[in-house]
């Protein structure tokens, strides 16, 4: 069965940081990947997608993250952070052709003015 | 365009009783899945429809059922609640390429909080 980690439960940067978030899956078989961002208040909006080609993806609000498949990662970046990025971030899994996705319990990132 | 639509709310139940949610999918969509989000964890996928009918399911008991009508709108009926049923319920919809249902990005609705007393 699949499964999720996100090793940060919570974050906590000044404006201006940079951000990683990790995010691990284990699933042996071809996958797309996803990250999730939860505005407090708001529903889940999709920040960021991987199905193939190049493994750094570039998402919205200036957030990429990158497929690195020896190692079933696909960890979440940003060079500066601003106190809007606040929010909850999930980490996704899916298998290819597949309609059930796994999630990761989500990261909770602060970002202090 | 509307996107994800989800009602009630919030809905409030106690033991025993059975609870109806309902989903409307982003225009152009055809397949819808259900998750369940419990306090601090990330949602876990309950079971997804396409064409009227479940394609996939996940590890939840039968007293989770659902139903997709002719117009792709879809309902997620619990019955028998429990106190652990109390949760934030998500439908998300997508569209489906090269055959395979949902296999394009999903997209999520604001949710149903049901509390269970």
């Amino acid at each position: 069965a699949q499964s999720v980690s996100q090793h940060n439960h919570h974050v906590i940067l000044s404006e201006a940081a940079s951000l990683e978030l990790g995010c691990n899956y284990s699933y042996g078989g071809t996958v797309n990947l996803f990250w999730y961002v939860q505005y407090p208040g708001q529903h889940l909006q999709l920040l960021l997608k991987y199905f193939s080609g190049d493994p750094l993806v570039k998402g919205i609000k200036g957030f990429e993250a990158e497929f690195i498949k020896s190692k079933f990662s696909f960890n979440l970046r940003k060079p500066s952070v601003q106190w809007s990025d606040t929010a909850e971030y999930f980490c996704a899994v899916r298998e290819t052709n597949a309609g059930k996705s796994t999630f990761g319990d989500g990261t909770t990132l602060t970002v202090k003015p | 365009d509307a996107g994800v639509t989800q009602s009630p709310t919030h809905l409030i139940k106690t033991r025993g009783q059975q609870v109806t949610l309902r989903c409307s999918p982003k225009s152009g969509h055809d397949t819808v899945s259900w998750y369940q989000q419990a306090l601090g964890q990330g949602p876990q996928f309950i079971f997804q429809y396409y064409e009227e009918e479940e394609r996939q399911r996940g590890n939840f008991p039968d007293r989770f059922s659902g139903h997709q009508f002719p117009n792709y709108s879809s309902e997620l009926n619990v019955n028998a609640l429990l106190l652990g049923d109390s949760a934030l319920y998500l439908c998300a919809s997508s569209s489906t390429t090269s055959g395979s249902p949902g296999t394009d990005t999903q997209y999520f609705g604001p949710g149903t909080r049901l509390t269970v007393l």
